[in-house]
C-alpha cells in the first residue's frame, strides 16, 4: 500500500537551533512527496514538494526537505527554528490509484519551538 | 482572497440530525477533494471530483454520506443521521487539472462538526 509514516508524534527544539521532522514513504514507482503545515483550528498550508530533480528542495518560510531514495525518506528541515514555527506538520504522498491521483497524509508531527 | 472557502466553520448538532457542508474551491480549479480529520490524526481521504464527476469514494464514506458537485463549481457534503463518531474536522481542498497541475492541494479552513 502507498503510505507515509511520521515516526515522531512530537518534536521539541530550542529557538535558533536546527530542526528536523522525519518522514518515510512506501510507494511503488516514483513518489511525489509533500509537506504541509497546520496551525490550530486552521486548514493545511502547502510548504514544499518533491517531484523530480534535485534531492534538496526549498519551500516556504525557510523550510527545506531532503529526498533520499535509498532510505525512502523525505525529512523536513530548517537551519534555525522560530517560535512561530510551532505547529502540526504533515508529510504526504501522491500516487496513481485506478487511473486517478490520490494524496495520502501521515499522522502528523507536532513541532514545539521553545523560546 | 480567492482561496478555498468552507461553510459553516463550526456545526454542533444532535445525534440523528442531518448536516450539510459547503465548499467553494478556487475558481479555476477543476479538482475538488473532501477529507476528514480527527484529533491527533492526519487527513483521511473521503472523495474526489473532477469537474462534476465524482471519480472516487473512500470506503470510509458510508451510505449516510453523500457528496455532490452539480455544476463543477461548489460542492456539498451531506451527512445523514449523524452519529457521535462523525465528529471531526471536514476539510475541502482543490487543485488545478492536469494542464496546470503542480501537485499540491489548496485547503480551506475546514468545517468542524460536533455531534452531541
Amino acid at each position: 500500500a502507498q503510505s507515509v509514516a511520521q515516526p515522531e508524534d512530537q518534536v521539541n527544539v530550542a529557538e535558533g537551533n536546527p530542526l528536523t521532522v522525519k518522514c518515510t514513504y512506501s510507494v511503488s514507482g516514483n513518489p511525489y512527496l509533500f509537506w504541509y503545515v497546520q496551525y490550530p483550528n486552521r486548514g493545511l498550508q502547502f510548504l514544499l514538494k518533491y517531484i523530480t530533480g534535485d534531492n534538496l528542495v526549498k519551500g516556504s518560510y525557510g523550510f527545506e526537505a531532503e529526498f533520499n531514495k535509498s532510505q525512502t525518506s523525505f525529512h523536513l528541515k530548517k537551519p534555525s527554528a522560530l517560535v512561530s514555527d510551532s505547529a502540526l506538520y504533515f508529510c504526504a504522498v501522491r500516487f496513481n490509484s485506478g487511473g486517478y491521483q490520490k494524496v495520502t497524509f501521515g499522522t502528523g508531527t507536532k513541532l514545539q519551538v521553545i523560546p | 482572497d480567492t482561496g478555498v472557502s468552507q461553510d459553516p466553520r463550526h456545526k454542533i448538532t444532535k445525534r440523528g440530525q442531518n448536516v450539510t457542508f459547503r465548499c467553494d474551491p478556487i475558481s479555476e480549479h477543476n479538482r475538488l477533494y473532501w477529507y476528514r480529520q480527527t484529533l491527533g490524526q492526519g487527513p483521511e481521504f473521503l472523495t474526489y471530483f473532477q469537474n462534476e464527476a465524482q471519480l472516487e469514494k473512500s470506503r470510509l464514506l458510508s451510505d449516510r454520506f453523500s457528496a455532490e458537485r452539480p455544476k463543477g463549481s461548489f460542492s456539498t457534503l451531506e451527512i445523514q443521521r449523524t452519529e457521535q463518531g462523525d465528529s471531526a474536522m471536514y476539510l475541502c481542498a482543490s487543485s488545478p487539472g492536469l494542464a496546470g497541475a503542480t501537485g499540491e492541494l489548496f485547503f480551506g479552513e475546514g468545517s468542524r462538526l460536533t455531534v452531541l
